[in-house]
């Protein structure tokens, strides 16, 4: 069965940077984009941006355009995530998850806690 | 980008009860959307594809209908583990996905 799981809690400090992990099993990960959402703390789901585990292409939204890269591990099936310049506010749980049109599995999330 | 607007943020309802939810796309999106429900703590859990297409698994008191830019979740009669917050996603022209503001529905 198709599963996404996701590195442990991180607690980070202002202006730190964070690697979330995101490991595929159950179907080929080159042949599914891999795309990363965040939810902060009772507030809605937020779009990150996207990979291609084949080509290693990648898009951002521009809110975080120079603050994240995504990349990954064909030989291990694993999608990474790294944000930069850590501020309060990105506060947030972070999600994997496998986009076939829509968003079809997710991964169990990782919550990045950013406190000095 | 597309905008999605989902209406209303919240609802209070009671087990038994007929429950809607809207999503409105800014421009055409076909019929490229999904929806989720989302309990504390819980990653989202899809429900509805291709705007009216149920998720396997999902029971058929959950429907959707819709297409161009103006969709709808329906539960047909509220069961006490369906008190949750839902979120519609269009991925017409992907990337980038959009989701909808959410839907909590409370007692």
């Amino acid at each position: 069965q198709v599963q996404l799981v996701q590195s442990g809690t991180e607690v980070k400090k202002p202006g730190a940077s964070v690697k979330v992990s995101c490991k595929a099993s159950g179907y080929t990960f080159t042949s599914y984009d891999i795309n990363w959402v965040r939810q902060a703390t009772g507030q809605g789901l937020e779009w990150m941006g996207w990979m291609n585990p084949n080509s290693g292409y990648t898009g951002y939204a521009q809110k975080f355009q120079g603050r994240v890269t995504m990349t990954r591990d064909t030989s291990i099936s694993t999608a990474y995530m790294e944000l930069s310049s850590l501020r309060s506010d990105d506060t947030a749980i972070y999600y994997c998850a496998r986009v076939m049109g829509p968003i079809d599995f997710w991964g169990q999330g990782t919550l990045v806690t950013v406190s000095s | 980008d597309i905008q999605m607007t989902q209406s209303p943020s919240s609802l209070s309802a009671s087990v038994g009860d007929r429950v809607t939810i809207t999503c409105r796309a800014s421009q055409d999106i076909r019929n490229d959307l999904g929806w989720y429900q989302q309990k504390p703590g819980k990653a989202p859990k899809g429900l509805i594809y291709a705007a009216s297409s149920l998720q396997s698994g999902v029971p058929s008191r959950f429907s959707g209908s819709g297409s161009g830019t103006e969709f709808t979740l329906t539960i047909s009669s509220l069961q006490p583990e369906d008190f949750a917050t839902y979120y519609c996603l269009q991925h017409n022209n992907y990337p980038p996905l959009t989701f909808g503001g959410g839907t909590k529905v409370e007692i």
